[in-house]
């Protein structure tokens, strides 16, 4: 059975630092996606990862791609409150996505 | 539409009560999924549509639950006898012809429900 874990699963950082958010799965997986979610809203795709070394970038996050390691990162850099949201990584399993829990992101001043 | 429609938006009913809920996914997609959201978990797959039938419903948690899609188009999620553990948000989400071979899912607003 795939298993997605991220860490942490509550990031409280403060604006203008940097970090990163990992997202680890148990299974061989064709792509992975990372998707940004608001209070009360529904889900909105960030990045879809296609193959190993795959690296994308969107303003102020960056997300990797490991499939030998089959691990996942999104890095943060210069964290602006409008980033605070839950972020979640999604790996398919044949024709489905398997989420991650979830890492809940708070940028205070 | 432009998006995936869902309805309604909130529904509370009652332990015991039938409770059905409807996705309208952007036209043409022929892929449509259905997800459970509990609070502070990751959306749980339930039951994915490639047209009119159901490719895979191995998320299903028990019989109580069905769901349709008779015209490749619309479908809805009927829950029968409702429990207070059914309590969550469902997400729809539809993707172009090739799934997620091809594409990626885009997700509804969800319908959240409150079984009392």
């Amino acid at each position: 059975e795939l298993k997605v874990e991220q860490n942490p699963l509550f990031l409280s950082m403060q604006e203008g630092k940097n970090y990163t958010i990992y997202c680890n799965y148990s299974t061989t997986s064709d792509r992975l996606y990372w998707y940004r979610q608001d209070p009360g809203k529904s889900l909105e795709s960030l990045f879809v990862l296609l193959s190993n070394g795959a690296v994308k970038q969107e303003g102020r996050l960056m997300a990797s791609l490991d499939t030998k390691a089959r691990l996942s990162t999104l890095h943060i850099t210069a964290a602006v409150h409008d980033l605070s949201a839950t972020y979640f990584c999604a790996v398919t399993n044949t024709d489905k996505l398997i989420f991650g829990t979830g890492t809940r992101l708070q940028v205070f001043p | 539409g432009a998006g995936v429609s869902q309805t309604p938006s909130n529904k509370v009913t009652e332990k015991g009560k039938y409770v059905e809920l409807r996705c309208d996914p952007i036209s043409g997609h022929t892929a449509l999924y259905w997800y459970r959201q509990s609070l502070g978990q990751g959306p749980e797959f339930l039951i994915y549509f490639q047209g009119t039938g159901a490719a895979d419903d191995s998320g299903l948690p028990n019989d109580r639950f069905f769901a349709v899609r008779p015209e490749g188009s619309v479908s809805t999620l009927k829950i029968q006898r409702t429990e207070r553990g059914d309590s969550a948000v469902y997400l729809c989400a539809s993707s172009s012809a090739g799934g997620l071979a091809t594409g990626e899912l885009f997700f509804g607003e969800g319908s959240r429900l409150t079984v009392l």
